[in-house]
């Protein structure tokens, strides 16, 4: 069963750490996404990659940053963590074009206190 | 910025009726995505529709689009406790490379 897979489930970090979450498919797709989910809010897109080491911002990239050093995995980094930044976060993927469903993870919920 | 807008955001049927979940959107699309997300976790790609498709079944899902009104419908027909959810509609905007989601409708399947 082809999967996305993220690291953490729930995830607690004090305000000012660095905090890495980290996502892998293994479903060769080419492009790869980062989401918040805040009630009231919606899915708000932070990041996505078409090809690995490249990157694009999405609607609210400030105070995050990514990596993807190899297809299958997409980084999500939170340089100092805020209390604002406490949140849903779902990764997806999907294949190259714009007529393909996204697959998701499970997501992480993270709390930054 | 969202796209998608859905229409109601709570909906309350008892099992076995029929649940219609509507969309509206702003601008034009290549095609409009309807999710499912069980409470706390990830979402699930339930169907896609092209900008120049009218209608499209997935077992008891049917979703129509109706471009000149912007607007799309999901319906489940026959509903099950199961599908007790949040389902969001999500639009690829022409000219982007994104899906942009909706803030979704809250379904409940009372038994």
């Amino acid at each position: 069963d082809v999967k996305v897979t993220q690291s953490s489930r729930y995830l607690v970090k004090r305000t000012g750490e660095k905090v890495f979450l980290e996502c892998v498919q293994d479903m060769d797709h080419e492009n790869m996404f980062w989401y918040r989910q805040d009630p009231g809010l919606g899915l708000r897109l932070i990041y996505f990659s078409y090809d690995v080491k490249m990157k694009e911002k999405g609607d609210i990239p400030e105070g995050y940053s990514v990596s993807r050093e190899k297809k299958e995995r997409f980084s999500l980094i939170l340089e100092s963590a805020s209390t604002n930044q406490t949140s849903m976060y779902l990764c997806a993927s999907s294949l190259e074009g714009l007529n393909y469903g996204y697959t998701f993870g499970s997501g992480t919920r993270l709390t930054v206190v | 910025s969202q796209q998608g807008e859905e229409d109601p955001q709570a909906l309350s049927i008892q099992e076995g009726e029929n649940a219609t979940m509507n969309c509206s959107y702003k601008t034009s699309i290549n095609n409009l995505q309807w999710y499912r997300q069980n409470s706390g976790r990830g979402l699930v790609h339930l169907i896609l529709i092209r900008s120049n498709e009218r209608e499209k079944h997935s077992g008891r899902l049917r979703v129509t689009l109706d471009t000149s009104k912007k607007s799309s419908s999901l319906l489940i027909t026959a509903s099950r406790a199961a599908d007790t959810a949040s389902y969001f509609c999500a639009t690829v905007v022409q000219g982007a490379q994104k899906l942009v989601f909706g803030q979704g409708t809250r379904l409940t399947i009372n038994p």
